[in-house]
C-alpha cells in the first residue's frame, strides 16, 4: 500500500537558519505529493505541491522538489521565522485515486 | 467563499453516549471527505462523497461510524456508543474540479471521558 515517512521531530532552529525536513514515499505509478502546515488548535493548510516528476512546488519561501528516482520531497526553506513553527505533514494521493496518505509530521519550532 | 465549516470545534463527551458532527463544505464542491487525526499523529482517511453518494470507506470506519451527506451538500459524521479510543480531531475537507486542490477545515476535536 501507500505510505509516507517523514523525519520525527521536534526540530528545534534560530531564526534564519536553514530548514530541511525530509519525506519519502512509497507508491505506484506517479502520485501527487503535497505539503501541510498546521498550526496548533488549527486544521490543514495546503502548503506547496507538486504533481508530477522534476516539479518543484514552492510558497512563503518554502520550496520542495519531487524527486522520483529518490521518492522523496523533501521541504527546505532558506531563512526561517519564528511564525513558521507549526507541524508541516507531508502527504501523496494516488494518481487514480482520492484519499491523501499522510506521514506522521515533524513539529517546528523556531527560537528568537 | 467562506471555507469549510466544521462544527462543534470541541466536544466532550461521556464514554457510551452517541455523538454527531457537521460539515460544511464550500459551496458547489462535489467531493466531502473525512479525516480523523489522533494526538501526535498525521490524519487518517475515514470516508469519501461525492455529491450524495459515499464512494469509499476506510477499515477504520467501524459499524459505530457512520456518515450522510444528504442532496450532496452538508454532511454528517456520527459515532455510536463512543468509546476513548474516539478522541480525536475530524477533519473535514472538500474538493471541485482539481482533485488534488483539499480544502481542509478546522476540525471538531472530540474527548470522549
Amino acid at each position: 500500500g501507500n505510505s509516507v515517512t517523514q523525519m520525527e521531530g521536534p526540530v528545534t532552529l534560530s531564526e534564519e537558519a536553514f530548514l530541511t525536513i525530509n519525506c519519502t514515499y512509497t507508491a505506484t505509478g506517479y502520485p501527487s505529493l503535497f505539503w501541510y502546515v498546521q498550526y496548533p488548535g488549527e486544521g490543514l493548510q495546503l502548503l506547496l505541491k507538486a504533481t508530477k516528476a522534476d516539479d518543484k512546488g514552492s510558497n512563503k519561501g518554502f520550496e520542495a522538489t519531487y524527486r522520483k528516482e529518490t521518492t522523496s520531497f523533501h521541504l527546505e526553506k532558506g531563512s526561517v521565522q519564528v511564525s513558521d513553527s507549526a507541524v508541516y505533514f507531508c502527504a501523496l494521493l494516488p494518481n487514480a485515486g482520492n484519499m491523501l496518505t499522510f506521514g506522521g509530521g515533524t513539529r517546528l519550532m523556531v527560537k528568537p | 467563499d467562506t471555507g469549510v465549516s466544521q462544527d462543534p470545534r470541541h466536544k466532550i463527551t461521556k464514554r457510551g453516549q452517541n455523538v454527531t458532527f457537521r460539515c460544511d463544505p464550500i459551496s458547489e464542491h462535489n467531493r466531502l471527505y473525512w479525516y480523523r487525526q489522533t494526538l501526535g499523529q498525521g490524519p487518517e482517511f475515514l470516508t469519501y462523497f461525492q455529491n450524495e453518494a459515499q464512494l469509499e470507506k476506510s477499515r477504520l470506519l467501524s459499524d459505530r461510524f457512520s456518515a450522510e451527506r444528504p442532496k450532496g451538500s452538508f454532511s454528517t459524521l456520527e459515532i455510536q456508543r463512543t468509546e476513548q479510543g474516539d478522541s480525536a480531531m475530524y477533519l473535514c475537507a472538500s474538493s471541485q474540479g482539481d482533485r488534488t486542490h483539499y480544502t481542509f477545515g478546522s476540525g471538531t476535536r472530540l474527548t470522549v471521558v
